[in-house]
């Protein structure tokens, strides 16, 4: 079975513009995350797709953050206008049941430098 | 709210050596607990988790942690240092109650010497 996807893997854009993610979760699995890694900090939840409903989107740290799962399979993260301290590492995650002690399954990252 | 610190950014060990990396909680309500290791280039992967039950849990390769309430810790421990057991290891916690949300440390990178 094919993990989750994420993609770009790098992207260096410059501040002001904008950056798309595409995460691409395993194919089934209804529940979709969003997470990322600031540089030196931890990585922090961002939200929780429920097929395409936001279940949680507590995280999200402003309105310059869009993310949309639409027909409930792939997910994109839009950053509108990037800013510096947006730079970090994004990733996604999906499950197929929801709740913690089922577990869920990681991708690989996309690495958003904002210069 | 639950929070996750992990003592020491950085470890060294030798191979064969025992590994050991710490990590302290807190949360309010009985916690679900969860180590993952992120390899060079790749995602994070689910080295093991507790959730209830047996409170020593062992886990891929060699792994294992322990849930020791008293002590609000979830460290982890192999017996023996690999050199492939070079990655960044990120402990992380969520409440039983809350949903699916998980709150990660900091992260230990764990460096190993020939």
């Amino acid at each position: 079975e094919a993990g989750v996807t994420q993609f770009p893997s790098h992207s260096v854009i410059e501040k002001g513009q904008t950056v798309t993610l595409r995460c691409d979760p395993i194919s089934g699995h209804d529940n979709l995350y969003w997470y990322r890694r600031v540089m030196g900090k931890e990585i922090k939840f961002l939200l929780h797709f429920v097929k395409e409903s936001k279940q949680d989107e507590s995280g999200m740290p402003n309105n310059r953050f869009l993310a949309e799962r639409t027909g409930g399979t792939y997910s994109t993260l839009k950053v509108q206008p990037a800013e510096l301290e947006d730079s970090g590492v994004y990733f996604c995650a999906s499950s197929q049941v929801a709740g913690l002690n089922y577990g869920y399954t990681f991708g690989s990252g996309t690495r958003l430098t904002v210069v | 709210a639950q929070s996750v610190t992990q003592l020491g950014s950085h470890v060294s060990v030798s191979e064969g050596a025992l590994v050991l990396l710490r990590c302290n909680y807190s949360s309010s309500v009985p916690p679900y607990l969860f180590w993952y290791v992120q390899y060079p280039n790749q995602g994070l992967q689910l080295l093991l988790k507790y959730t209830t039950g047996a409170t020593l849990v062992k886990g891929i390769n060699g792994f294992e942690a322990e849930f020791k309430k008293s002590e609000t810790s979830f460290h982890l421990t192999k017996p023996s240092a690999h050199m492939s057991d070079a990655a960044e290891y990120f402990c992380a916690v969520s409440e039983s109650n809350a949903g699916n949300m998980l709150t990660f440390g900091g992260g230990t990178r764990l460096m190993v010497k020939p």
